[in-house]
């Protein structure tokens, strides 16, 4: 089953771009799957920032979208993001996902186990 | 404020059935199909519903969904003290992923 494993720095500067990867393992970045980012700020719910497929078709969260920049890598296996301007709200855990089509439907069924991201200078 | 909309806690003895609804709109839930994930403290979430009612491989009987024009439900039945955990809604809006606020089971 494929595995998931975000990476990056977990402390970023207000103002700068926070960029963290995920490692596809097990599996192949250019299957069926979509690929998404999910974060989760302290004590708070989930919010989805975007996907990515492995054409370099992307979706993302309207909320977000003037920030965010997300692209693969096919020949590393891998997918990244980038929040630009970042500020202490984009404090969270952030989590990558795989979304898979099924019979009737998309839903994320692996994730990463996450990675704490805190802004502050 | 959650696109979509779930009581922030729910409580229940053990051996007892609890419900957790998520409440949408016609755009995403009365449109696509319903996904619930639970979130264990400190864990990452973990796919429990898809496709409005179908279970992943290993996850026991004793959960299960349904959805009914723009509102869904995750039914738990003999509730155990390893299910106290967050539970998410979620579904596809238009051209975005949409969440529940998430709802914090109990079990007393």
């Amino acid at each position: 089953q494929v595995q998931l494993q975000e990476s990056g720095p977990g402390l970023v500067k207000p103002s700068g771009t926070l960029s963290l990867t995920c490692a596809v393992s097990g599996g192949s970045i250019s299957s069926s799957n979509w690929w998404s980012w999910v974060r989760q700020p302290p004590g708070k719910g989930l919010e989805w920032i975007g996907e990515i497929y492995h054409s370099g078709s992307t979706n993302y969260n309207p909320s977000l979208k003037s920030r965010v920049t997300i692209s693969v890598d096919k020949s590393k296996n891998q997918f990244s993001l980038k929040l630009s301007s970042v500020t202490a709200a984009d404090t969270a855990v952030y989590y990558c996902a795989s979304v898979l089509l099924g019979a009737s439907g998309y839903y994320m069924d692996v994730w990463g186990k996450g990675t704490t991201v805190t802004v502050s200078s | 404020q959650s696109v979509l909309t779930q009581p922030p806690s729910a409580s229940g003895t053990p051996g007892q059935r609890v419900t957790i609804s998520c409440s949408g709109s016609s755009s995403n839930i009365g449109s696509n199909t319903v996904n619930w994930y639970q979130q264990l403290p400190g864990t990452a979430p973990k796919l429990l519903i898809y496709s409005n009612n179908q279970r992943p491989s290993g996850v026991p009987d004793r959960f299960s969904g349904s959805k009914s024009g723009t509102s869904a439900s995750l039914a738990i039945s003999g509730l155990q003290s390893e299910d106290e955990a967050d539970y998410y809604c979620a579904a596809w809006d238009d051209s975005f992923w949409v969440f529940g606020g998430g709802t914090k089971l109990t079990v007393l």
